[in-house]
Order: C-alpha cells, then sequence, then structure tokens
C-alpha cells in the first residue's frame, strides 16, 4: 500500500510570494492534518480535514490556508511568505476522523520550504 | 491546554548500552499516546500508541509503556541505526496531537 506522498518535496520562494503544497493520503483514509515542524518549535500542528470539512485549526495567522478535495487529497496554502514561514511542512493522514478514537497518524515526508 | 515534555533533549549511546527515554504529559482525558521515529530530513514514522495507564508495547528492541503520567520507550542493547530523533505526541478528546519537542538518540558503534 502506497504511503502518504506530498509534493513538491522541496521550494524555494522569496518574501511576499504565495506557495500552494499538496498531499496525497493513504488510499482509504479520510483524515488529513498538516504540521509544521521547526528546530526551535517542534511539530505545531496547523490544521486538519475530514470529508472536505475543516475539523480543527491551530493558533496560525490566516495567511494559512488549507482545502481537502473530495478524493481525501488536500491541499495547503500561505500566503505573503515571510522569512519565519521557513520550515519542514508534513502531511498526515489517518483512517477515521482523529476524535473518533486514538487513530493513528501516518506522515508523508514533508515539503521542505525555504523563504529568502 | 495538552502539554509534552520529553527529556533528554539529546542522547548519546555507546552499540549495546540499554537505556530509556521519558515523555512527561499533561491532558485532559488521554485518548491516546504515540511515539515516532524521525530520520533526518524524513517525516515522522508511527512506532507505538498506548491508550491507559499498565499497557506495554514492544517492537524488536524499543519498548514502550504507560502510566497515567508519563510514558517511556526502553531501548534494549541499541544499535547505530536506532539513532534517530524520537517523538512523543498525546491526543486528548477530539483534539489532534501535541507533540513534544522530541530526544535526539545517537549510538554510536
Amino acid at each position: 500500500k502506497a504511503g502518504v506522498t506530498q509534493t513538491p518535496r522541496y521550494l524555494i520562494k522569496t518574501r511576499g510570494q504565495q506557495v500552494t503544497l499538496s498531499c496525497s493520503p493513504i488510499s482509504g483514509h479520510r483524515s488529513v492534518s498538516w504540521y509544521q515542524q521547526t528546530p526551535g518549535q517542534g511539530l505545531q500542528f496547523l490544521f486538519e480535514y475530514f470529508s472536505e470539512t475543516q475539523r480543527n485549526k491551530g493558533n496560525f495567522p490566516g495567511r494559512f490556508s488549507g482545502r481537502q478535495f473530495s478524493n481525501s487529497r488536500s491541499e495547503m496554502n500561505v500566503s505573503t511568505l515571510e522569512l519565519g514561514d521557513s520550515a519542514l511542512y508534513l502531511c498526515a493522514s489517518s483512517l477515521v476522523k482523529t476524535g473518533g478514537g486514538g487513530s493513528e497518524q501516518f506522515f508523508g515526508p514533508g515539503t521542505r520550504l525555504t523563504v529568502l | 491546554e495538552d502539554q509534552v515534555t520529553q527529556s533528554p533533549e539529546a542522547l548519546r549511546l555507546q552499540e549495546g548500552e540499554s537505556s530509556s527515554l521519558n515523555c512527561s504529559y499533561t491532558v485532559s482525558g488521554l485518548r491516546g499516546l504515540f511515539w515516532y521515529r524521525q530520520d533526518p530530513g524524513k517525516g515522522p514514522e508511527f512506532l507505538f500508541t498506548l491508550y491507559s495507564a499498565g499497557e506495554e508495547k514492544e517492537k524488536e528492541r524499543l519498548k514502550a509503556t504507560l502510566t497515567k503520567k508519563e510514558s517511556f520507550l526502553h531501548i534494549t542493547a541499541p544499535k547505530p541505526e536506532d539513532s534517530a530523533t524520537y517523538l512523543c505526541a498525546v491526543r486528548s478528546g477530539y483534539s489532534t496531537l501535541t507533540f513534544g519537542k522530541g530526544t535526539m538518540l545517537r549510538v554510536s558503534p
């Protein structure tokens, strides 16, 4: 069974630009969560989608947004990039809605975003 | 607010030298404690889920245990390929995962 895939794997952008990252979950998984990972803050939750609806959102500014499609694939968008947005962005999928009882999340390889 | 603290931040072991990693947590109603392994430049790899105090799970040289306040990841006779960052995360209620900052383990031959 194929794992979680994320594209692109690497991105270099400049301040003020916007970026869209893509995530394809494991086949059959309907819940997708996004995380930002930096050396100083560790893994921080961005948002979670289930059946095309945002179920949870972390403490990030409105420049960070996402969506989920009917095939469970998800995208996240960051507008007006700042230097501090440089990070590894991770997508994770799980079999059921995360509040539905301890379902494990399986992570993709991440997208490394560098903002210059 | 859920909180997870992992210790130590970094651990260096000799091959074969057993040790334990700690994950202390504060949650209102634990609905799962998760251990992940992360290699540099890669996404976290799922290891274990624990649900209730007293539960234990094993996989090769790793054994995870859970009490009401903390979890331990015991590493028995580690090998260099066990070198990685080990992450602990908790879920409470209908929230998503809250991660600790991890323990970076280095095993020297």
